[in-house]
């Protein structure tokens, strides 16, 4: 079975800075999806990478999937209190539009 | 933009009674809905796949028979959690996969279970 790891585990920057957080799957993604969470609430839909090298911004959050296809980072500039939660990235191994498998999550603070 | 939502967001139960969750897509057509489960500080853990009009496909180590899903229409999905017991107790997230180009799972709220 398809096994994703995020690191850092968590991560704390001060307003303002750069961070970037990485997610590496043990197989072949055929679509990796990039939550973000609010403790206690759903998820919220990020962004989307199917093809290697592919790379999407959003306002200030960047992600990027690996020519391989097999480790994506999501890049976050001048960081805001608004971007602390928790990141999940999720991941489709079979490319059958089937079920998700995700990542424990990233834990980032954001310090004012 | 799609939107997931999920009756009630938190209950409370004595143990030994069921509890019904709802996952309604309110703004597209679902074929296909998932459960999650999530307990503190850990992932999403997928519990069943729910095709609408046909049974649904749990996990391993999920019991079927302890959390009935039923998916009706298009919009809707139950989980019943029956003669639940403290174990019981998460976090339950439901998604729904929008048929775009993408293919992606819009998450509902989440409803926080607790079983006394």
């Amino acid at each position: 079975s398809q096994e994703l790891e995020q690191s850092p585990q968590s991560l704390i920057v001060q307003e303002g800075k750069n961070l970037t957080i990485n997610c590496t799957s043990s197989k072949t993604l055929y679509g990796l999806y990039w939550y973000k969470q609010k403790y206690g609430e759903g998820l919220i839909f990020l962004m989307m990478l199917q093809k290697g090298g592919e790379e999407k911004s959003h306002e200030k959050i960047t992600a990027k999937l690996d020519e391989k296809k097999q480790q994506s980072s999501l890049h976050i500039t001048a960081s805001q209190p608004s971007h602390a939660g928790i990141y999940l990235c999720g991941a489709d191994s079979t490319g059958a539009n089937s079920k998700l498998t995700f990542g424990k999550g990233i834990t980032l603070s954001v310090r004012p | 933009g799609a939107v997931v939502s999920q009756h009630p967001s938190w209950v409370i139960c004595k143990s030994g009674t069921s509890v019904k969750i709802e996952c309604r897509s309110l703004d597209f057509q679902a074929t296909t809905m998932f459960w999650y489960r999530q307990f503190p500080k850990q992932s999403l853990m997928l519990m069943a796949t729910s095709n609408e009009g046909s049974k649904a496909t749990y996990e391993q180590g999920v019991e079927k028979d302890k959390f009935l899903i039923n998916h009706a229409s298009l919009t809707l999905s139950t989980l019943t959690v029956t003669s639940a017991h403290p174990e019981d107790s998460s976090f339950y997230i439901c998604s729904a996969r929008a048929a775009t180009a993408y293919n992606e799972q819009f998450f509902g709220p989440g409803t926080r279970l607790t079983v006394l």
